[in-house]
């Protein structure tokens, strides 16, 4: 699976827009982009995938550009409840949906 | 809620013990996993079934390590003989059909070996 390159922290403030950037250069033509987020002690929660151009759904945006060797996850007008977790995985295998995690964005919102 | 569960949610004990967690997926879902993370890692795929049949282990699952799925409902995972190494949290995920990353996961059950 491809291998993903992704900021260690972020910090922001509430009501701000975050963009979180993952490099992904050897991305298969099969392979989606998706992100998951996660909060102290539990279980990863899927935010929302895409295969190329622009994805919104009710919780963020997903930015692909037309090389599909990056991808960036916004969410809008962040409260203290987005501190957490974020991460950003590459795959596409019909055999398997394992998923591989890398050491994710840890997103810091201060009041 | 119609989530999904894991049981215990802590377990402490001591080296060389044997332990067994629980996982009951959502429902309807076809697809069971395992995963484990440590402290600052984002989670390592150990193994996963498709209904009752066990398809994929890593490498990281020893022998030390033994995961069911009887009738295709609820998964257990069993560790031998555990060591300080296995402490870590344990997380199960499921899923329905095939070709998706969109996967639903439990809490989670939090091992530490003493």
């Amino acid at each position: 699976l491809a291998k993903t390159t992704q900021p260690i922290s972020m910090d922001s403030y509430e009501g701000q827009e975050v963009n979180i950037t993952c490099s992904h250069n050897n991305i298969a033509t099969n392979d989606y982009i998706t992100w998951y987020q996660q909060f102290p002690s539990q279980g990863p929660r899927f935010i929302i995938q895409g295969y190329k151009t622009k994805v919104t759904n009710e919780v963020a945006s997903l930015f692909i550009p037309a090389d599909r060797k990056s991808s960036t996850l916004s969410l809008p007008r962040v409260s203290l409840s987005d501190t957490a977790v974020y991460y950003c995985l590459v795959g596409g295998s019909y055999n398997t949906d394992k998923l591989i995690f890398g050491t994710g964005t840890r997103l810091q919102v201060f009041p | 809620d119609t989530g999904v569960s894991q049981n215990p949610r802590h377990k402490i004990t001591k080296r060389g013990q044997n332990v067994t967690f629980r996982c009951d997926p959502i429902s309807e879902h076809n697809r069971l996993y395992w995963y484990r993370q440590t402290l600052g890692q984002g989670p390592e795929f150990l193994t996963y079934f498709q209904n009752e049949a066990q398809l994929e282990k890593s490498r990281l699952l020893s022998d030390r390590f033994s995961a069911e799925r009887p009738k295709g409902s609820f998964s257990t995972l069993e560790i031998q003989r555990t060591e300080q190494g296995d402490s870590a949290m344990y997380l199960c995920a499921s899923s329905f059909g095939t070709g998706t990353y969109e996967q639903y996961f439990g809490p989670g059950t939090r091992l530490t070996v003493t």
